[in-house]
């Protein structure tokens, strides 16, 4: 089945730029979606169709995808987007089935 | 706006089943894909299989075949999803969400608020 893999963690001061990386074989030929997820709380969907944001999402939040590799912006980093993220595909190949990513936990210093 | 309310924490024994409700409000419930996934104690997403109410047909993902039952109920704009023989590493929280589907792609917009299903002895 389809792997898609993450960095475990990332770090980054408040004010500066996070990218997050979903890396799978052939990825920019699927679309990729991502989330957000708090301790104790849902997946929040953040971007969608690679670059798409939901209503309510501030434009911090950007993605992209090509290649190989996904991934996920997030700029001028606050306190509050200290979370999981996970990206997402959807395997048409086997299963019909979502695939999620390792997640990347994101900590704002 | 669609809500997905589902039913409360379970402890169940070792060997036993346990059936999870997700309940659908806002929207048209059978057109929709409904899947489950689970987050282990401190681990990821995984995904457990899904339904499409109004073709009552569902997929699983090949690790719960076997295992998993996910059943929907029109009338009452209800999924659920049922796992048996229960062991220690089903100790999870799991989620309902509704899908959204292109003819390329599917993704979550609305979830659950999640189930913690603990399995001791």
């Amino acid at each position: 089945s389809y792997v898609l893999t993450q960095p475990p963690s990332v770090s980054v001061a408040p004010g500066k730029t996070a990218r997050i990386t979903c890396g799978g074989n052939n990825i920019g030929s699927k679309s990729v979606h991502w989330y957000q997820q708090k301790p104790g709380q849902a997946p929040v969907l953040v971007i969608y169709y690679d670059s798409d944001r939901p209503s309510g999402i501030p434009e911090r939040f950007s993605g992209s995808n090509s290649g190989n590799t996904a991934t996920l912006t997030i700029s001028r980093v606050e306190a509050g987007d200290e979370a999981d993220y996970y990206c997402q595909v959807w395997d048409s190949s086997s299963d019909h089935q979502l695939v999620f990513g390792t997640g990347t936990k994101v900590t704002v210093l | 706006q669609v809500q997905l309310v589902q039913s409360g924490a379970e402890v169940k024994k070792p060997g036993s089943s346990v059936k999870v409700s997700c309940k659908a409000s806002g929207g048209t419930f059978s057109s929709y894909a409904i899947s489950w996934v689970r987050q282990a104690p401190g681990q990821g997403l995984e995904w457990m299989g899904g339904i499409i109410p109004i073709f009552g047909t569902a997929n699983y993902a090949q690790k719960f075949q076997g295992r998993v039952t996910i059943t929907a109920d029109e009338s009452t704009s209800t999924a659920y999803m049922e796992l048996s023989s229960l062991r220690s590493e089903d100790t999870a929280v799991y989620y309902c969400a509704r899908l959204d589907c292109s003819s390329t792609s599917c993704y979550s917009p609305y979830w659950g608020q999640g189930t913690l299903v603990t399995v001791s002895s």
